[in-house]
């Protein structure tokens, strides 16, 4: 059974740190691209990144272009996303998914940035 | 960035309606295009891949049409499962973009 577990959410202040992950199972992590998506309080999704398997190549969304990181460990099925500079905008639930076009999604993890 | 437009952004139905939603692209995508189910507190469910393509296990009364830069999401008969809010996702151009939204809502 396919399988993606976020953790590492929490409360943090404005300007802070804060490193996501997302642990896989039931599936060859090696072999997909890895995403993540985001959907604050009262708002719509938004895509945020991705790891791509084939060059380890990285995209990201302008809002956060510059102040994440998506990273990932093949030999742990982890992915990873390191956000720095957090503002209250970043603020939502963290969603990690599976695959180029998103075929499988865990159930998101909450960050709250918040002085 | 390439934009989605999707409409309507609400919709009241009843159970046994034929709803459509409806994605416009900003610039043509091909059939990289994606539907998506999100019910509050869940994890959003692809219903759709390139366009047209239903998901294994998705009913068959979902069907995704279109190419290009006009694409439409119908449910045939809805049912009380099916009300939860829709997006359409462009995948072809990075960064990736969603449509707004649409909450489909009980009459």
């Amino acid at each position: 059974e396919v399988q993606v577990v976020e953790s590492g959410g929490g409360l943090v202040q404005p300007g802070g740190s804060l490193r996501l992950s997302c642990a896989a199972s039931g599936f060859s992590f090696t072999t997909y691209d890895m995403s993540w998506v985001r959907q604050a309080p009262g708002k719509g999704l938004e895509w945020v990144s991705v790891i791509r398997i084939r060059d380890g190549s990285t995209y990201y969304g302008d809002s956060v272009k510059g102040r994440f990181t998506i990273s990932r460990d093949n030999s742990k099925s982890t992915l990873y996303l390191q956000m720095n500079s957090l503002r209250a905008e970043d603020t939502a639930v963290y969603y990690c998914t599976k695959g180029a076009h998103l075929d499988y999604w865990g159930q998101g993890t909450l960050v709250t940035v918040s002085s | 960035d390439i934009q989605m437009t999707q409409s309507p952004s609400s919709l009241s139905a009843s159970v046994g309606d034929r709803v459509t939603i409806t994605c416009r692209a900003s610039q043509g995508i091909r059939n990289s295009l994606g539907w998506f189910q999100h019910k509050p507190g869940k994890a959003p469910e692809r219903l759709i891949y390139a366009a047209s393509s239903l998901e294994s296990g998705v009913p068959s009364r979902f069907s995704g049409s279109g190419s290009g830069t006009e694409f439409t999401l119908t449910i045939s008969s809805l049912q009380p499962e099916d009300f939860a809010t829709y997006y359409c996702l462009q995948h072809n151009t990075y960064p990736y973009t969603f449509g707004q939204g649409t909450k489909l809502e009980i009459k």
